[in-house]
Order: structure tokens, then sequence, then C-alpha cells
């Protein structure tokens, strides 16, 4: 199975900074990878998919890099409406792993 | 409007039995691959099975290979997951997703709770 290690697993920021969220799998998937947003009680949200590509609907201020083993997850300005959990997905092999999931937090 | 809504979560007992049933709408059914995934309280997202758009590939995790099984009717526009043998850690809540670009999941249910306890 492929692992997915997020990093970090908590961040505080505050409204307005840049936070980059990182997604490391233990082999190469190329750029089989997906974002997820989830807030506390709901249904996660798909943000970013094929590593890079923004879902329709979502901000532009998110964006997705990486291909292989490491990926990144950065929102450019982080509003109210951003602190949530995220977790990444690979979607290259079965069993479709997740990561543990990184916090984003109020500062 | 794509909507997928689950039911049939509640409260199994050890060893018993479960059906949880998701009703799609706003969308092809039919056309697309069909996943389930859930979520133990307070800890991350766990895939649990996938199913082809006309139900001829199936795959499980391994954690419920054996005592889940995953099916679905197009003409129904909906999907099932039928879980035996329950146990415990099977605790969690339970979404239905639907493959998009790239086999992201791009819509998800609100998801059903299972509780496995005595």
């Amino acid at each position: 199975d492929i692992q997915l290690t997020q990093s970090p697993s908590s961040v505080s920021a505050s409204v307005g900074d840049r936070v980059t969220i990182t997604c490391r799998a233990s082999q190469g998937i190329g750029s089989r990878l997906a974002w997820y947003q989830q807030k506390p009680g709901k249904a996660p949200k798909l943000l970013i998919y094929a590593a890079s590509s923004l879902q329709s609907g979502v901000p532009s201020r998110f964006s997705g890099s990486g291909s292989g083993t490491d990926f990144t997850l950065t929102i450019s300005s982080l509003q109210s409406e951003d602190f949530a959990t995220y977790s990444c997905q690979q979607v290259n092999s079965i069993p479709f792993t997740f990561g543990g999931g990184t916090k984003v937090e109020i500062k | 409007e794509v909507q997928l809504v689950e039911s049939g979560g509640g409260l199994g007992q050890p060893g018993g039995s479960l059906r949880l049933s998701c009703a799609a709408s706003g969308f092809t059914f039919s056309s697309y691959e069909m996943n389930w995934v859930r979520q133990a309280p307070g800890k991350g997202l766990e895939w649990v099975s996938y199913i082809s758009s006309i139900g001829t590939t199936i795959y499980y995790a391994d954690s419920v290979k054996g005592r889940f099984t995953i099916s679905r009717d197009n003409a129904k526009k909906s999907l099932f997951l039928q879980m035996n043998s329950l146990r415990a850690e099977d605790t969690a809540v339970y979404y239905c997703t639907r493959e998009g670009f790239s086999s992201s999941f791009d819509s998800w249910g609100q998801g059903t709770l299972v509780t496995v306890s005595s």
C-alpha cells in the first residue's frame, strides 16, 4: 500500500497568511493526487485534483503542485473560511489511501 | 445539482449486520464509478470500497474484505454497502462518493454514522 505523510499535522496562522502543506508518498504516484478540505461535522470537499488542477468553484487562492512523491497545497492568502482540516489522497493504485490530515487553526 | 444521500446507519451489534444505501440525483449515475469512504470519530479518512460504473469491477480495503459487499442499482440510481460481521473498529461516519476527473472524489454525501457496540 502507498503511505501518504502530511506535514505539519497542524498549523496556526492568521488571516492573510500564506500557508503551505506538504504530502509525501511512499512511492511514486505521478500526478495522481487530490486535496480535500473538511470542516467539523461536514463532508470533505474536493479542492485540487491531478496534483495541480483546481476543482470548479474553488477559489484561486488554493493551488497544488508536485509530482512523483512530493506534493504541496498552498493557500496564498488565508481567509476566515479556510480554517479547516486538509487531507491529501493518492488515486494511483488501490487502496486509495489518504494522508493523516493537517489542521489549519486560527493564530 | 449533484446530490448523494446516505441512509441506513445506526447502532449495530458486534458480529451483526447493517446495510447502507446512497441515493444519487442530479447526474447520470450509471456513468460514474463510486466509492465508500469512512471516518472514525476524531480520525482521518479511510477508503473502504470501489465499484465501477456497471458494477463489474469491485475493490475493498483489507480491513473490510470478506465482510463488506458493495453493489449498485443503476436503474434506481443507488449505491449500497452490505456490512456483515461488524466490529467495534467499524464505528465511523460512512460517506458515499462519486469519482470525477483523474479518479478524485468530486462529490460526497453528508455521511451516515455507524456505531458498533453491544
